[in-house]
């Protein structure tokens, strides 16, 4: 059974128009991640949350935002996206940031922006 | 800073040829953890291995290997008797205590049939 699931599976947006993407998970983890994979490359670090607490990485625009409703849900919202934003968003978990537990990974939702 | 090298863009083999994968890292910390996942056509990253930085043991789980070594910082891993279905891209990466994962670009295999 899926432990981290994300929905939906494929989005497509027009330039300009919010969008959100969700995440949830069953292992009852601390640490929510996401993720942006263009393609061919590494997934890179957006933000992460653990527990409550909020860590956006530096280079992350301000485009995107987080919500962490709770300890299962956590959403990925891109106010206005732009065609540079057409990506994979992986969502993964951990039950802790001292590196020893591996991340979990969802099936990603493939976005693309027209 | 961290760092995590993948040096081969793609790699194709023939189905039941062994193939490794290579992977150097770059970290100052004397404590940290190295991870391998695969990514399928489907798009979700899965756990392979992990290896702390204390433990240098290889290690085989079946046809997969991992060869670690610090005198190099080089986290191989090696597929034996490769199959179709180890068709996939491939990260290796990088954790600190505290920190977030640090990704390879990926290794994209193509096993033929």
């Amino acid at each position: 059974d899926a432990m981290v699931i994300q929905n939906p599976r494929y989005q497509v947006t027009q330039f300009g128009k919010p969008v959100t993407l969700s995440c949830s998970q069953t292992l009852n983890h601390n640490v929510m991640y996401w993720y942006q994979q263009k393609s061919s490359q590494a997934p890179k670090l957006l933000f992460h949350y653990y527990d409550k607490d909020f860590n956006n990485e530096a280079d992350t625009p301000d485009n995107f935002q987080s919500r962490r409703p709770n300890t299962s849900f956590c959403f990925l919202d891109i106010r206005s996206p732009g065609l540079g934003d057409t990506a994979m968003y992986l969502c993964a978990t951990s039950r802790d940031l001292d590196g020893y537990t591996e991340a979990f990974f969802g099936q990603g939702t493939r976005l693309t922006v027209v | 800073a961290q760092k995590v090298t993948q040096a081969q863009t793609e790699i194709s083999v023939v189905e039941k040829e062994d193939v490794t994968l290579d992977c150097v890292y770059e970290t100052r910390d004397t404590t940290y953890y190295l991870f391998w996942y695969k990514q399928p056509p489907s798009g979700e990253l899965v756990f392979l291995i992990r290896r702390n930085s204390f433990d240098e043991q290889n290690e085989i789980s079946g046809r997969y290997s991992w060869n670690f070594q610090k005198s190099t910082s080089s986290f191989n891993f090696t597929i034996t008797a490769s199959q179709v279905v180890d068709s996939a891209v491939y990260f290796c990466a990088l954790i600190n205590y505290g920190q977030n994962f640090v990704f390879g670009p990926g290794t994209r295999l193509s096993v033929l049939p």
